[in-house]
């Protein structure tokens, strides 16, 4: 009830081209979804995320779309760099009381952008 | 404005003894996590607080992991007595409150070697 799967394990594109992730969950009481990037000895920090009441969501090169029906929501990269070279994660929250707030994480997608 | 951090960066203990970190949430913020990063994998929720009460310790290894959160600011976690596969990295993060759509913060993590 608590995942939320992650795809592919990794993933190598080259510059300018569009990189996805995909993500699956099974709580339908999740109503937040955040996608964080994380570099080598960082944390992780906050790309962009979304709320189930919209299917897509863009900020610069960053898309999220959203599959109610289906539990899933990817992460588009468009014009891939270099430098988003780093690995990726989708989470999840919401849900039962004293769930909310709490991420549940995917299993990370290694990103690498090949110049 | 500082963000979230974390002491020490790294550690190495042999197993069987005890280690503490330390976590210093952004200033004005609440809620704090503690997550634990196993290699390769997302970070999986340990214990959260709300002010100074702990409101979710269900994945908090109890018989040899402690966590306390003075006067609702600071934290520290310790471990007691420490086993190899604790090797991880422990990452601390803050929101302003619980709930949906908040953003957390991370600190850049402890990095643990049990040897």
């Amino acid at each position: 009830q608590q995942q939320v799967k992650q795809s592919p394990q990794s993933l190598i594109v080259q510059k300018g081209g569009i990189s996805i992730i995909n993500c699956a969950y099974e709580n339908t009481a999740f109503d937040y979804f955040p996608w964080y990037q994380q570099f080598p000895g960082k944390g992780p920090a906050l790309l962009i995320a979304i709320r189930p009441d919209v299917s897509e969501k863009k900020e610069g090169r960053f898309t999220i779309s959203f599959n109610k029906s289906a539990k899933q929501f990817s992460l588009h990269i468009m014009d891939s760099q270099p430098g988003d070279s780093a690995t990726y994660f989708c989470a999840a929250s919401g849900g039962m009381r004293g769930n909310t707030g709490k991420l549940i994480f995917g299993q990370g997608t290694t990103l690498q952008v090949k110049p | 404005e500082a963000g979230v951090v974390q002491s020490p960066r790294y550690k190495i203990i042999e197993k069987k003894q005890p280690v503490a970190f330390w976590c210093n949430p952004i200033s004005g913020h609440n809620t704090l996590y503690w997550y634990r990063q196993n290699l390769g994998q997302g970070p999986e929720l340990l214990i959260r607080y709300e002010n100074e009460e702990a409101v979710d310790d269900s994945q908090l290894p109890k018989d040899r992991f402690s966590a306390e959160r003075l006067k609702g600011v600071d934290s520290t976690l310790k471990i007691q007595p420490a086993e190899l596969g604790d090797s991880a990295v422990y990452l601390c993060a803050s929101s302003i409150r619980q709930g949906p759509n908040t953003e957390a913060f991370f600190g850049q993590g402890t990095r643990l070697t049990v040897v």
